[in-house]
């Protein structure tokens, strides 16, 4: 069984701050790692990928991934009331690319 | 939604009867998905597809079916609905799915499903 650790928060924050989200996963042979946004009663839209170890950019969002210690992060700077959501971090198995899902963090962005 | 299309988007139904949910896609993907989300658990893999005619069953298939004749659809039926398969229901494709690379997977817009 692959198993996508999440905290499930919720996680708090002020606005302006910054959200650091973390998922831990069981299988060393993964290989990519997504993180979803979902808004309530909304479908997963993509947020981030990250394939190799270290940092990705993307605007105020960054992903890290360590793959030693089968960690992967999102880090939201300057978070936005509209950030206010539930984050589903997703880890790729490249057999039909398979996705294994965390149960998601509900994070919230206080004005 | 990226070419993804799900019907019915909301379902009552009784226990004991069957159930078909539908997912279309216009993206021409060769690799289709079906999750439910509930509580607690996140997204799990019901089954999934990587060609006409061929699937394979995920993490929580018992219960259900699929079939996929044409590559942009792919059925999910619950052959006699139980309470417990009262989830919402999404759709996701993807482009690649080779053994040695992995691609995004998009979602359609989610079917609630709920069975008294």
């Amino acid at each position: 069984q692959k198993e996508v650790e999440q905290n499930s928060g919720p996680l708090s924050v002020p606005e302006g701050a910054i959200a650091s989200l973390n998922c831990t996963y069981s299988d060393r042979g993964s290989q990519s790692f997504f993180w979803y946004r979902q808004y309530s009663g909304k479908s997963p839209e993509l947020i981030m990928s990250i394939y190799s170890n270290g940092d990705k950019e993307d605007g105020r969002f960054t992903a890290q991934l360590n793959k030693a210690s089968q960690y992967v992060s999102l880090l939201i700077r300057d978070s936005q009331p509209s950030d206010s959501a539930t984050y589903l971090c997703a880890v790729g198995s490249g057999n039909f690319n398979k996705f294994y899902f965390g149960s998601g963090t509900k994070l919230n962005v206080k004005p | 939604d990226a070419g993804i299309t799900q019907s019915p988007r909301h379902k009552v139904t009784e226990t004991g009867t069957p159930v078909t949910l539908r997912c279309h896609q216009t993206e021409n993907h060769r690799y289709m998905y079906w999750y439910r989300q509930d509580p607690g658990h996140g997204l799990r893999l019901i089954h999934y597809s990587y060609g006409v005619k061929d699937t394979d069953k995920g993490e929580v298939s018992d219960g259900y079916s699929v079939s996929r004749s044409k590559t942009e659809d792919f059925l999910l039926t619950l052959e006699s609905a139980t309470s417990s398969q009262t989830s919402v229901y999404f759709c996701a494709i993807s482009e690649s799915g080779s053994l040695i690379s992995t691609d995004t997977q998009y979602f359609g817009p989610g079917t609630r499903l709920t069975v008294l």
